[in-house]
């Protein structure tokens, strides 16, 4: 929302296979991040981007990767080594120019299901 | 990191004022305290964000006291469309941002 998509907002995937989730930003934010989040659970951090061609794992990267060619663009690619990636994944961005931590906006979502 | 705590869960009714108290006992000279909601199947939407004292907008206010231990989010009266789930974080410029679980807050009719 607000500038950034994630798509598709639900989608299915056999187990073995690797699927990569989209997020696209028109906002010009140069940080971009992650997030999984499990029933009835917080937001968990995958991996954040501070920079174009830079990023660094969060607290639960295994099985997952990414790659931030454009400013505008932070795939994830769930790979076949995530041992249980069905959940409600969150991409979000946030400004990094001044002094205060600026708010970070958030995708509205896509709900990956493996079977 | 400044590691918060909120309560898991609260009830309360619609047209009551909303209280949730975080705790961030290791608060950092640097850290600002910015909360959240989430809405089922949503992304988390920023509310209001503070360093000290009191701050208020549109759609709630954020007390601080000195010793910034601690915070109060308050929504004023309630309505059921606030049910959600409410986060707090205690983090700086340069921080990762780590989204605990939350505190579920329930709004009866």
């Amino acid at each position: 929302d607000g500038g950034i998509t994630q798509s598709p907002k639900y989608l299915f995937r056999k187990e073995g296979q690797n699927v990569t989730l989209s997020c696209e930003q028109n906002l010009n934010h140069d940080a971009m991040y992650w997030y999984r989040q499990d029933p009835g659970q917080g937001l968990r951090l995958i991996y954040y981007s501070q920079i174009v061609n830079d990023f660094q794992k969060g607290d639960i990267a295994e099985g997952y990767s990414v790659s931030r060619e454009k400013k505008e663009s932070f795939p994830l690619t769930v790979t076949s080594a995530q041992k249980n990636p069905t959940a409600f994944y969150l991409c979000a961005t946030r400004g990094t120019s001044g002094s205060k931590p600026y708010e970070q906006y958030f995708g509205p979502g896509t709900r990956l299901t493996v079977t | 990191l400044a590691k918060t705590t909120q309560p898991i869960s609260m009830d309360s009714y619609e047209g009551q004022e909303v209280n949730i108290t975080c705790s961030h006992n290791n608060i950092a000279t640097n850290d600002y305290i910015t909360w959240y909601q989430q809405f089922p199947s949503q992304g988390p939407r920023f509310i209001i964000q503070g360093y000290k004292t009191k701050v208020k907008n549109e759609v709630a206010s954020l007390f601080i006291p000195a010793d910034r231990k601690s915070s109060t989010l308050s929504l004023p009266r309630v309505s059921l469309s606030d049910t959600a789930v409410y986060y707090c974080l205690a983090r700086n410029r340069d921080d990762k941002i780590i989204f605990g679980k939350g505190t579920r807050l329930h709004i009866l009719p």
